[in-house]
């Protein structure tokens, strides 16, 4: 059983589309999040849910919405599609213990390796 | 000055050979420390978190040093399947689920039969 799944595992696209990349983990875990890894590999956190709120919002542009329908998932939905969002994008999820203390464990997904053209 | 920052490499080293690697963090809060491991065009995984005391699992150790804000980590008898790049991860929360982690480039490791 994939813990944390994504799809599309693939996805190529021409600019100014709009795309979306679904999310889901069966973790039970309470917080999800979105990572942007670029062509020089550097990965950086872009959004963070913990059920189902908004938690974590780096600087992403507003084409970038993400949404979260229920705890175990997370999808995030890219509109205008441009040339620098070539990158690999993950899923990540983690969940707080009982005494509310983060797991500092987080589960990626594979990856969706998204090529804007 | 970046907030995670690690060797470049690459590091190409062969079979049993000991390799270390180094990070510094600019975040002088910063109150979690790991090493993520992440195999060619897969995802990030967690190799092992990282305390003051120092900590060893098996052939890894892990070192930190708040005072100079440095990271490090040893893998000893290196084995072909240690092949990866090794991310060093810093987070300034020591708990609560709006957990972030700051995450280095990477440094690559080749062992080479």
């Amino acid at each position: 059983d994939t813990a944390v799944s994504q799809t599309p595992k693939y996805l190529v696209t021409q600019m100014g589309n709009d795309k979306s990349i679904k999310c889901e983990q069966n973790l039970g875990h309470d917080t999800m999040y979105w990572y942007k890894q670029d062509s020089k590999k550097f990965l950086k956190i872009m959004f963070s849910y913990n059920n189902k709120e908004l938690i974590i919002n780096e600087t992403v542009p507003n084409r970038f919405s993400p949404k979260s329908p229920d705890k175990a998932h997370l999808n995030l939905h890219i509109n205008s599609l441009e040339l620098g969002d070539s990158a690999v994008y993950f899923c990540a999820s983690s969940q707080a213990t009982a005494s509310g203390r983060s797991s500092y464990e987080q589960y990626f997904g594979p990856g969706t390796r998204l090529t804007v053209t | 000055r970046k907030e995670v920052e690690q060797d470049p490499g690459p590091f190409n080293v062969p079979e049993g050979a000991t390799v270390a690697f180094n990070c510094t963090y600019s975040n002088s809060a910063s109150q979690s420390f790991f090493w993520y491991r992440q195999d060619c065009r897969k995802e990030p995984k967690l190799l092992m978190s990282v305390y003051s005391s120092g900590n060893e699992d098996g052939r890894f150790t892990a070192q930190l040093n708040r005072a100079s804000q440095y990271i490090s980590l040893l893998i000893r008898d290196s084995k072909l399947s240690d092949s990866a790049t090794y991310l060093c991860v810093v987070s300034p929360h020591s708990g609560g689920s709006n957990y972030k982690l700051t995450f280095g480039k990477g440094t690559l490791l080749t062992v080479n039969p």
